[in-house]
């Protein structure tokens, strides 16, 4: 069964750092580019970032540019999402959605609160 | 402000038929396919359509896409109880390099 499960989601105060992690499975991971998409409570959705099979193409929405870091690593299914210098407009829950956004994992919840 | 624009909401009786507008862009919906989501309430968002109008397996044919110029539409037939969702129209935005998404569509059953 193809499938992804994002962790690392939690409360974190302003200005904090937080990795997401997203666990591929069920399909060659190494093979398609990922995305990170957010939904902010009561919101709609807003992508984050992407990144290519093999991490030569990276894009990040300009809300997050110079504060959020895509990476991967083929080796072990994983996608991450390093967020550094959190704001409380970051609080959403955060997806991880393979290319093409045809699998998306079930969400971690982001809470940035003091 | 979303880069492309959704109704917030639609509605109709079930059995009926409704379409959801999405207006874009040449930089995106104009030049790029355009996909469609639906969100059952808390849940995760799930690919309705891709490539404009192409459905991925397991959907069925009452939900059909279509594209004109800057502009698509999500159509849904025989309408159920089921299918009240929100539903997001999604693209690559050339200008942007970015994925873009509309606001969302709020469909009630009634």
């Amino acid at each position: 069964e193809v499938q992804l499960v994002e962790s690392g989601g939690g409360l974190v105060k302003p200005g904090g750092s937080l990795r997401l992690s997203c666990a591929a499975s069920g399909f060659t991971f190494s093979s398609y580019s990922m995305n990170w998409v957010r939904q902010a409570p009561g919101k709609g959705l807003e992508w984050v970032s992407s990144i290519s099979s093999s991490s030569s193409y990276i894009y990040y929405a300009d809300s997050v540019k110079g504060r959020f870091t895509i990476s991967r690593d083929n080796a072990k299914n994983s996608l991450y999402l390093q967020m550094n210098s959190l704001r409380a407009e970051d609080t959403a829950v955060y997806y991880c959605a393979r290319r093409g956004m045809d699998v998306w994992g079930q969400g971690t919840t982001v809470t940035v609160s003091s | 402000q979303s880069v492309l624009t959704q109704p917030p909401s639609v509605s109709a009786a079930p059995g009926q038929k409704v379409t959801i507008s999405c207006s874009g862009s040449s930089s995106n919906i104009g030049n790029n396919y355009v996909s469609w989501y639906q969100q059952l309430p808390g849940t995760a968002p799930k690919l309705l359509i891709y490539d404009n109008n192409k459905r991925p397996s397991g959907i069925p044919d009452r939900f059909s896409g279509s594209k004109s110029g800057t502009s698509a539409t999500l159509g849904i037939t025989g309408l159920q109880t089921g299918d009240e969702a929100d539903y997001y129209c999604g693209t690559w935005d050339s200008s942007l390099s970015a994925e873009v998404f509309g606001g969302g569509t709020k469909l009630t059953v009634l």
